[in-house]
């Protein structure tokens, strides 16, 4: 069983600059959802994807966006990223319902 | 979305139980109560979960008095590897919407 892959694992963006975050899902899992943990606190729903829609959101943004591929493999993208926008993002996919998350090590993002 | 109440911080010496308590008052029907762990630069790893009554597994067990205002983490006999941030979540099923909302846990320190 595959578990959940984030790529890449940190790194480091100017203010006003663009990323984009990468998720594989477990095997089977068809719902992916990301979060953003700053230091000392705890995760932050960003938004949830379901069979490639998204399926709900979090406080943020709309220059948070998403997607989600055939393959539930997923993207977080930030545009004019901000210094605030440093953080550990977390991606975890999951069967729909109350099904556990089953999360991935993070990108720790740094924005200078 | 239901809000949960933790205790910062706990200590305690390897080889004692370790309980957490969570609050969470205006718990919806069909809200399941999971908890999670989580190490320094890691994706918070899933402990436990549980509806009503009690839930036992290899590593805790969960207890949910009948109005399940509440919820209480038991770690039996924690070891130093037990040092973690636990969060307990309520979780808000809609169907396919599931989102999850961490606060900011309880930071477990054990020594020796």
């Amino acid at each position: 069983e595959t578990g959940v892959t984030q790529s890449p694992t940190h790194l480091i963006k100017t203010r006003g600059q663009q990323v984009t975050l990468r998720c594989s899902s477990q095997s089977g899992h068809n719902t992916v959802s990301w979060y953003q943990q700053a230091l000392g606190q705890g995760p932050q729903f960003i938004f949830q994807y379901y069979r490639e829609e998204e399926n709900g959101r979090g406080n943020f943004p709309p220059r948070f966006s998403g997607l989600q591929f055939p393959n539930y493999s997923s993207e977080l993208n930030v545009n004019a990223l901000e210094l605030d926008d440093s953080a550990l993002y977390l991606c975890a996919s999951s069967l729909p319902g109350n099904s556990p998350l089953h999360f991935g090590n993070g990108t720790r993002l740094t924005v200078t | 979305l239901a809000k949960t109440t933790q205790p910062i911080s706990m200590d305690s010496y390897e080889g004692q139980e370790v309980n957490i308590t969570c609050s969470h008052n205006n718990i919806a029907t069909n809200d399941y109560i999971t908890w999670y762990q989580q190490f320094p630069s890691q994706g918070p790893r899933f402990i436990i979960q549980g509806y009503k009554t009690k839930v036992t597994n290899e590593v805790a067990s969960l207890f949910i008095p009948a109005d399940r205002k509440s919820s209480t983490l038991s770690l039996p006999r924690v070891s130093l590897s037990d040092t973690a941030v636990y969060y307990c979540l309520v979780g808000d099923d809609t169907g396919t919407a599931s989102k999850l909302t961490f606060g900011t846990g309880t930071r477990l320190q054990v020594t020796l």
